[in-house]
């Protein structure tokens, strides 16, 4: 079946301007979280959804951060006035709420300019 | 706190040898254990996962590990790698429910001929 797909694939942005990366999860999952994967750093996370709810948001780097969920299931993360340090991979996971295991997407590559 | 560890942040092996990534942990409940596998420019592939009973799991593509709770380590094995295991191999501790993961830094595997 399918997977979870990101898109875009890749990004690149001016310094200041806003940015939004989509995430379609696998059918039926209800946990989807959002991970940044820096250049020497390992994966970061940034947030947590169950259902369209966040219980948790504590990931979230600064308040330019935002991200929402609608119908259960695609997601969009945005960045407002976006800086150099948003440079990264931004993946996303999905898992079904009786399972433990997170399938993840491709990721989205963000250059910020 | 909750945190991983993996010592190791590029190993080079010859194909056809055995290999052992070595991965530590620590967390406060009942780790549920993961190792993931990158290859470049994709997103992260579950090899194999530990949530409780027989210590040694095995995974895809020939691989396994073994949950050690006196050690608090998860190290993952090959017997025999292949020039197609060359890519980045990410160890991460989760707990009970959708909760999100903590990822360790990655080991980088170069395999030689």
């Amino acid at each position: 079946g399918a997977g979870v797909s990101q898109s875009p694939s890749n990004k690149v942005t001016e310094k200041g301007k806003d940015v939004e990366l989509r995430c379609d999860p696998i059918s039926g999952h209800t946990a989807l979280y959002w991970y940044r994967q820096s250049l020497g750093q390992g994966l970061e996370f940034l947030i947590y959804f169950q259902g369209n709810s966040a219980p948790d948001k504590s990931g979230l780097p600064s308040d330019r951060f935002s991200a929402e969920r609608t119908g259960g299931s695609v997601s969009t993360l945005t960045i407002q006035r976006t800086q150099q340090e948003d440079s990264a991979v931004y993946l996303c996971a999905s898992s079904l709420v009786s399972l433990y295991e997170q399938y993840f997407g491709p990721g989205t590559r963000l250059t910020v300019t | 706190a909750q945190s991983v560890t993996q010592p190791d942040i590029h190993i080079t092996v010859s194909e056809g040898a055995s290999l052992e990534l070595r991965c530590n942990y620590s967390y406060g409940a009942t780790p549920y254990l993961f190792w993931y596998v990158q290859s470049p420019g994709q997103g992260l592939q579950l090899l194999l996962k530990y949530f409780s009973g027989d210590t040694l799991v095995q995974g895809i593509k020939g691989f396994e590990a073994e949950f050690k709770r006196s050690q608090s380590s998860f190290n993952l094995r090959k017997p025999s790698v292949h020039w197609s295991d060359a890519a980045e191999y990410f160890c991460a501790v989760g707990g009970r429910g959708n909760t999100p993961l903590v990822f360790g830094k990655g080991t980088r595997l170069s395999v030689i001929a």
